[in-house]
């Protein structure tokens, strides 16, 4: 079946450094591809979304580009900040079904 | 604020107990979504609803059961409790059924703790 596989945490870094969480898939068809964000003690947030190959989601100064070549949607951003500590959460979805997850990465993010 | 809400926050309960949690949608949106998020499993579906009719089954126990009502709230009761059904439990809702494209949005989920 289809799954979703995130690099395991945590990642720590200094503030301002540049952030990179792999996210890879297994899916037939083409599916949409989404990052979710769990703040401390919240609910999820959807971060950026892809919904077809080639498809650059950006949001927050956060990116990821759908490629199926690499069946890839990896989460970049140039600096980080303090608050962006969270867990992020890779997630496909097909049409007419509910979103598969990753297992989550925990950023840590230091001043 | 993703416009779900979720009640209760927390629930501590004993094993062997009953609970019901309860969702209600973001305005305008049909379909509702319940997934469980524990240490082991991760985030996990488990039921979906569509303007009133059960549309797709996940991971649920059969001590667990759901519904969504004419106003499209959704209650997911838990029976029978045991230990291992501690976790955070999400409901999510979206527009419909316009395939995989559309976002669900998540309450902050209900924290549930059986001891």
């Amino acid at each position: 079946g289809d799954s979703v596989t995130q690099m395991e945490g945590p990642v720590t870094l200094s503030e301002e450094a540049f952030l990179t969480i792999n996210c890879t898939y297994t899916a037939t068809g083409y599916p949409s591809l989404f990052w979710y964000v769990q703040y401390p003690g919240e609910g999820l947030q959807l971060l950026l979304k892809a919904t077809k190959a080639d498809d650059k989601g950006s949001n927050k100064g956060f990116e990821a580009t759908y490629r199926k070549e690499t069946t890839s949607f990896h989460l970049e951003k140039g600096s980080v900040q303090v608050s962006d500590s969270a867990v992020y959460f890779c997630a496909l979805r097909q049409a007419g079904t509910a979103l598969i997850f990753g297992k989550g990465t925990t950023l840590s993010v230091s001043s | 604020d993703s416009g779900v809400t979720q009640t209760p926050k927390h629930l501590i309960t004993a094993t062997g107990q009953r609970v019901t949690l309860r969702c209600s949608p973001r305005s305008g949106d049909l379909s509702v979504y319940w997934y469980q998020q524990s240490l082991d499993q991760g985030l996990q579906f488990l039921i979906q609803y569509y303007n009133g009719e059960e549309r797709a089954k996940g991971n649920i126990l059969e001590r667990f059961s759901a519904q969504q009502f004419p106003d499209l709230h959704s209650e997911l009761n838990l029976s029978s409790l045991e230990l291992g059904d501690s976790a955070l439990y999400f409901c999510a809702s979206s527009v419909g059924l316009a395939g995989g494209r559309e976002t669900q949005y998540f309450g902050p989920g209900t924290r549930l703790l059986v001891l």
